[in-house]
């Protein structure tokens, strides 16, 4: 079984500070995670994903996130924000390939933070 | 390539009535699947499938019924929609499952009253 938490639904900053938006999982294998935004009336797009890598994966328009297995978190960060992030953003959760069972073939998306950024 | 298409864009039902929603891809993606988003619950999964004629249930797959005759078609088919069906539908592709990236279509609204 594997289940995604984002922990806060909604995020407000000011653009140029910092953006952190945490995901935590919980898989019964090794996963493999992904976040992805939705812009409004629009569907999601792939911001970035880890498959085993690198620990830290860098995805488009700036952002990055940092697979640590001890903590079983997968955080979204961007160091300036922009106007252009306010979206809504997903975390979610694929088993391995090889992992069979009832986890094979689903994607587990968390509840989703929706990002505000204020000029 | 068009990527994955979706029709209708929106859709207004009344409770009881059966429609498909349909869902195509040009990008001969083996894994197809569909996902309702409702606000505050993420996205879930309904139905998928790993290939032409083989088709499986997601976390959410009752009232709800799918087929995969072709590799580029998954249509979704309400049986006797229900005003807990309303909500934003998705369809999505990918190469294969696990690691590979989902591409979604732009969704359709629906609306059971």
């Amino acid at each position: 079984a594997q289940s995604v938490t984002q922990l806060g639904s909604h995020v407000s900053v000011s653009e140029g500070a910092l953006v952190l938006l945490r995901c935590n999982y919980s898989s019964s294998v090794p996963p493999y995670l992904f976040w992805y935004v939705q812009y409004p009336n629009q569907g999601l797009q792939l911001l970035l994903k880890y498959t085993s890598a690198a620990t830290l994966v860098k995805g488009i328009n700036g952002f990055e996130a940092e697979f640590k297995k001890s903590e079983t978190s997968f955080h979204l960060t961007k160091p300036s924000a922009h106007m252009s992030d306010a979206a809504e953003y997903f975390c979610a959760v694929s088993a391995s390939d090889n992992a069979g069972g009832t986890s094979y073939g689903k994607l587990t998306f968390g509840q989703g933070t929706i990002l505000t950024v204020h000029p | 390539n068009a990527g994955v298409t979706q029709t209708p864009k929106f859709q207004v039902l009344k409770t009881g009535q059966s429609m498909t929603l349909q869902c195509a891809q040009d990008m001969n993606h083996e894994y197809m699947s569909w996902y309702r988003q409702d606000p505050g619950m993420g996205l879930r999964l309904i139905h998928y499938s790993v290939g032409a004629g083989i088709t499986d249930q997601g976390e959410v797959p009752n009232g709800y019924n799918v087929s995969r005759s072709t590799t580029e078609d998954f249509p979704l088919r309400l049986l006797s929609a229900a005003p807990s069906q309303t909500s934003v539908y998705f369809c999505a592709s990918s190469f294969g499952t696990g690691r590979h990236e989902q591409y979604f279509g732009p969704g359709t609204r629906l609306t059971v009253t």
